[in-house]
């Protein structure tokens, strides 16, 4: 079946970088947009970024545009995350999420279960 | 501030039929498929209505959505015990070139 594994999260000071990783499998994943979310604690659903199937084309939240960068390596399965300059308000449970497509336009139809990222 | 607008809480006591509204624009609800998601606590969300209102096979056809001008809803009948979770709608913005989430609804069967 469809799976989606997070890791790389952690507490990490202001300032500092982390990369995230999304492991799949179950499917043909260089086939399909890929997205990051994140989940505050508390709050609400936020949209981070998505990646086009090739990687040619991607698209960020105003609020991590230029600090954050999201890549795949379609040979291994793996959707990248990275974090950079982070600040306190970028904590959250970040959710690696697949495209029911490959158009970076069309929504997410599978998720993983999250990694828990602290800012302090 | 979310650029579609949800109604924080919503409640209904089992068996009855509750609607959830999503409020956006031209740019985002009209122009583009409306998702619908569920979230319980501590979990993943869950895709309940993608594109074309499609259901994905294991959600139940108690759930519904559909989408006017502007404004969407979703619609869950025979309100269950284990729909109590969040809800969230999403949308392409043609504008902000991204993806929008509404501010979530929780809702509270009685």
């Amino acid at each position: 079946q469809v799976q989606l594994v997070e890791s790389g999260g952690g507490v990490v000071q202001p300032g500092r970088s982390l990369r995230l990783s999304c492991a799949a499998s179950g499917f043909t994943f260089s086939t399909y947009a890929m997205h990051w979310v994140r989940q505050a604690p508390g709050k609400g659903l936020e949209w981070v970024a998505v990646i086009s199937l090739d990687g040619s084309n991607k698209y960020f939240a105003d609020s991590v545009k230029g600090r954050f960068t999201i890549s795949r390596v379609n040979s291994k399965n793996t959707l990248y995350l990275q974090l950079n300059s982070l600040r306190p308000e970028d904590s959250a449970v970040y959710f690696c999420a697949k495209a029911d497509s490959y158009y970076s336009y069309h929504g997410m139809d599978v998720w993983g279960r999250g990694t828990t990222v602290t800012v302090s | 501030q979310s650029v579609l607008t949800q109604p924080p809480s919503v409640s209904a006591t089992p068996g009855q039929r509750v609607t959830i509204s999503c409020s956006g624009g031209k740019s985002n609800i009209e122009n583009n498929y409306v998702y619908w998601y569920q979230q319980s606590p501590g979990t993943a969300p869950k895709l309940l209505i993608g594109r074309f209102d499609q259901r994905p096979s294991e959600v139940p056809d108690r759930f519904s959505a559909s989408k006017s001008g502007t404004s969407a809803s979703l619609a869950i009948s025979g309100l269950r015990s284990e729909d109590e979770a969040d809800y969230y709608c999403s949308t392409w913005d043609d504008s902000l070139s991204g993806w929008v989430f509404g501010g979530g609804t929780k809702l509270t069967v009685l």
